[in-house]
């Protein structure tokens, strides 16, 4: 299994630019996708294929990357964006998800 | 508006079954993939079954084939889930989202908010 590996936490102060990383044992080209979730919901899609953001998600949230090396940036961030954020790949079978990376605000 | 909301969730003893339903609205069911995704207690998400828009194929992960079944009822507009045999590993909520497929990839763009099943005696 293809299997994705991303920081467990962050913490940064409202108004600043957040990288959030996810890096895959093997190529998924450009199937990689990035959810949110905050405590209590279920997940929300907010990029896929790399760099594509869904409708209705603001742009201060941006995808980067292709092969095993992917990003997701949020700038500014703000204090709504306090949540858990995962990356899911679907180019290998089965499709995985990362561990997940918990941004808190200071 | 989209809409996918899951029941049938609860406790239930090891060995014995459970089967989710995910009612969905707001969208044509029978033009999409659909899929079951689960998440145990302070942990992460995992695939658990996808099944075609028209119920002719099915891909489930290796810890649950034989023992979970995804099947779908376009009539209804319905997704379901049979659990069998359950295990206490299989402890988690399980969330219904729907696949969208572009060419290249799919991804999961539409979640319901859950249901939780406990396996335990």
């Amino acid at each position: 299994d293809t299997v994705l590996t991303q920081s467990p936490a962050l913490a940064v102060s409202p108004g600043e630019r957040v990288t959030i990383s996810c890096r895959a044992s093997e190529s998924v080209s450009t199937g990689m996708h990035w959810y949110q979730q905050k405590p209590g919901q279920q997940p929300k899609l907010l990029i896929y294929g790399a760099s594509n953001l869904e409708s209705g998600v603001p742009a201060r949230f941006s995808g980067s990357g292709s092969g095993t090396d992917f990003t997701l940036t949020i700038d500014p961030v703000e204090a709504d964006d306090t949540a858990t954020y995962f990356c899911q790949q679907s180019w290998n079978d089965p499709p995985t998800f990362g561990g997940g990376t918990k941004l808190e605000l200071k | 508006e989209v809409q996918l909301v899951e029941s049938g969730g609860g406790l239930v003893q090891p060995g014995r079954s459970m089967k989710l339903s995910c009612a969905a609205s707001g969208f044509t069911f029978n033009n999409y993939d659909m899929a079951w995704v689960c998440q145990a207690p302070k942990k992460g998400l995992e695939w658990v079954a996808t099944i075609s828009y028209d119920g002719s194929s099915t891909y489930y992960r290796d810890s649950v084939k034989g023992r979970f079944t995804i099947s779908r009822d376009n009539a209804k507009s319905t997704l379901y889930l049979q659990m069998d045999s359950l295990r206490s590993e299989d402890t988690a909520t399980y969330y219904c989202a729907r696949i969208t497929t572009v060419p290249y990839y799919w991804y999961f763009d539409f979640w319901g908010p859950g249901t939780m099943v406990t396996v335990s005696s």
